[in-house]
């Protein structure tokens, strides 16, 4: 199989503190990971791409400081929301590739954030 | 740029055929997918179609792909309650850093299954 477990399903902040979200492949190596975030009636919007050991290439217009990505080790990524505001409130969704080249992205379940 | 484009919505009977159609923009996308997202729940991928098919059946469901009018579209035989969802097409892309194999969604079709 190819699990993608993300933590935490549900996180509600106040606004201005930092939220960590976590994405993590639970039977594979992943060396690709992205985060994506998706808008109620959006589609899902990608925000970045993570390869272990090097930094995240983020898509235009998403804000690296505000959304800091650290993929640490081969089954770990984490998504930071520093200074939250209510506006960042959404869905999260990570995926992972199991190789560079793979053309598929296993997808982890989402954590919804709502920054109050 | 990329843009993917998907009806909002599809209410169908049990038992009958839903067909949910997308239409993508970028020729140079090599793959072609359909995911289905449950309430509160990730994306799962059903299907995928490379961008030298017209055609590909996986059981209940059928992939059509008329790469002259860029116009995809998935086919559930037998509808069943089961199969309310989201139904998200995407297409493959390279990404503003140069990567290849990323994904460009559309919005999403709901799809509604009547009893």
């Amino acid at each position: 199989g190819a699990v993608v477990s993300q933590h935490p399903s549900r996180v509600i902040c106040k606004s201005g503190t930092s939220v960590k979200i976590e994405c993590r492949s639970l039977d594979f190596q992943a060396t690709t990971m992205f985060w994506y975030r998706q808008f109620p009636k959006k589609s899902l919007m990608l925000m970045a791409t993570s390869n272990e050991g090097s930094k995240a290439t983020y898509e235009q217009g998403v804000e690296k400081d505000k959304f800091l990505i650290n993929h640490a080790s081969l089954t770990l990524s984490t998504l930071t929301v520093t200074s939250a505001h209510p506006e960042d409130s959404s869905f999260y969704i990570c995926s992972a590739k199991k190789l560079a080249g793979q053309r598929e992205q296993y997808f982890g379940p989402g954590t919804r954030l709502t920054v109050t | 740029g990329e843009d993917v484009e998907q009806s909002l919505f599809l209410s169908v009977r049990e038992g009958d055929s839903s067909v949910i159609n997308c239409t993508y923009t970028d020729s140079s996308s090599t793959y072609l997918y359909w995911y289905k997202q449950e309430p509160g729940a990730g994306l799962q991928l059903l299907t995928y179609i490379f961008s030298n098919m017209d055609m590909k059946q996986d059981q209940r469901l059928t992939v059509l792909l008329n790469k002259k009018d860029k116009h995809l579209s998935l086919r559930i035989a037998d509808t069943q309650t089961g199969d309310s969802a989201i139904y998200f097409c995407a297409e493959s892309y390279m990404n503003y850093g140069g990567s290849q194999g990323n994904l460009i969604f559309g919005k999403g079709t709901k799809l509604s299954v009547k009893p």
